[in-house]
């Protein structure tokens, strides 16, 4: 069975803080992991890939991925109110291009 | 880039009703993916098309639903007869080769009644 699991939250933060997103999957032989931002009442958003250990770092966003443990990871430095969303988290179970799986997603909200 | 267009944005329709949804990937993607999004059970893959050939529909919930692609440029997601529990947001969304990024349409918000 193929799965992915997130926190449904909701995540609170204050602005400017640090919001950390989790993310375990179920198969080891995976190979590419992908964060997608959801707004409310909008289609989910491609912000992240990542497919070798270690972070990768975009602007204020960090993918950390430990394929040992089967856990990703989201940092968002510097949260901003405009960071309020639903993240998703994606999983290709195989090499060839087949279809991402999602997490449930954690609802993040960031207070000003 | 025109980017996933989903027709139509929503869509009422009475329980029994046939319901088609439709969807036009991105163009030179070559991989196309239907995904049905609720509260309750979040995003699910119901079928993905690789070079215009079902690849995978285990995740189509039964019978009423089916879903084809006769060309690179267009696929449709079919319900009938439509059900209540069918309402949900039906989003299409296509990559290209082997990269497994995938784009979204804006979805077809579903509600049968």
């Amino acid at each position: 069975q193929k799965e992915v699991e997130q926190n449904s939250g909701p995540l609170s933060v204050p602005e400017g803080a640090i919001a950390s997103l989790n993310c375990t999957y179920s198969d080891r032989g995976s190979q590419s992991f992908f964060w997608y931002r959801q707004y409310s009442g909008k289609s989910p958003e491609l912000i992240m890939s990542i497919y070798s250990n270690g972070d990768k770092e975009d602007g204020r966003f960090t993918a950390q991925l430990n394929k040992a443990s089967q856990y990703v990871s989201l940092l968002i430095r510097d949260s901003q109110p405009s960071d309020s969303a639903t993240y998703l988290c994606a999983v290709n179970f195989n090499q060839a291009g087949t279809a991402l799986i999602f997490g449930k997603g954690t609802t993040l909200s960031v207070s000003s | 880039d025109a980017g996933v267009i989903q027709s139509p944005r929503h869509e009422v329709t009475e329980m029994g009703q046939e319901v088609t949804l439709r969807c036009k990937p991105i163009s030179g993607h070559n991989s196309l993916f239907w995904y049905r999004q609720t509260m309750m059970r979040g995003l699910e893959l119901l079928i993905y098309f690789n070079n215009n050939v079902p690849i995978d529909d285990s995740g189509m919930p039964e019978d009423r639903f089916s879903a084809k692609m006769p060309n690179a440029s267009f696929s449709t997601l079919k319900i009938q007869p439509s059900e209540p529990r069918d309402s949900a947001v039906y989003f299409c969304a296509s990559s290209f080769g082997t990269s497994t990024e995938a784009f979204f349409g804006q979805g077809t918000r579903l509600t049968v009644v």
